[in-house]
């Protein structure tokens, strides 16, 4: 079965220092990926999205980018981080590109900035 | 371009009564739906989906989605809610590269 890992779980780090979350699915290939975040008390919001390997397309300009280096993961980053950033950070993978394919999630990283 | 809106942001309701979350979307193109569960500080879990066939569509713990295309809904209900039934629920409509679009989410609080 397909499983999605994501860590760190929990992350605090100070205005201006650098980040790097890590995605990795196991169980299935090519499968497309996501980034999301969740701010206190709203939705998701699409960050990043990517159908193969060095692939991404961004859905939102901001202070994030992420890479895709090996198939099954997927790598959010910044090399400065705001107060803004602060959030849930939720990675996905569907399988294949059909409209009828569901998400699944990880379980998540909430990350601080201090 | 595809929407989807939850009319209501709280759902407060007494266990083992009945509850309805409501969810309208908007779409152009042949519509896939989903309903999600967030349980607090985890990720988002599939509850259930309508791909396509009956219009009713059900999920393992009792809940049920009922596909209306002429208003546009995927309500999701539930006949006996758990305090277990608490948490956040997402309705999303399929759009562009499997790329799912969120309603704002509604949070269902059950209390004794």
């Amino acid at each position: 079965s397909q499983t999605i890992h994501q860590w760190p779980a929990t992350l605090v780090q100070p205005v201006g220092s650098p980040l790097s979350l890590e995605c990795t699915v196991e169980g299935t290939s090519n499968p497309n990926l996501y980034w999301y975040r969740q701010a206190a008390g709203r939705g998701l919001q699409l960050l990043f999205y990517s159908v193969g390997i060095g692939q991404i397309s961004s859905e939102v300009p901001q202070n994030l980018s992420a890479s895709r280096p090996q198939d099954r993961q997927f790598i959010l980053s910044s090399k400065k981080l705001l107060l803004s950033d602060s959030g849930f950070y939720l990675c996905a993978w569907s399988a294949g590109t059909g409209r009828n394919q569901p998400q699944h999630f990880g379980d998540g990283t909430r990350l601080s900035i201090l | 371009a595809q929407s989807v809106t939850q009319l209501d942001s709280q759902v407060p309701v007494f266990e083992e009564a009945p509850v309805e979350l409501r969810c309208n979307y908007s779409s152009s193109v042949s519509v896939y739906l989903f309903w999600y569960v967030q349980y607090p500080n985890q990720g988002l879990q599939l509850l259930l989906k309508y791909l396509s066939g009956s219009t009713l569509v059900e999920s393992i713990n009792g809940f049920e989605a009922e596909f209306n295309k002429s208003q546009t809904s995927f309500h999701l209900r539930k006949p006996s809610v758990h305090i277990s039934d608490t948490a956040e629920y997402f309705c999303a409509v399929s759009g562009g590269y499997n790329k799912l679009i969120f309603g704002a989410g509604t949070r269902l609080a059950v209390h004794p």
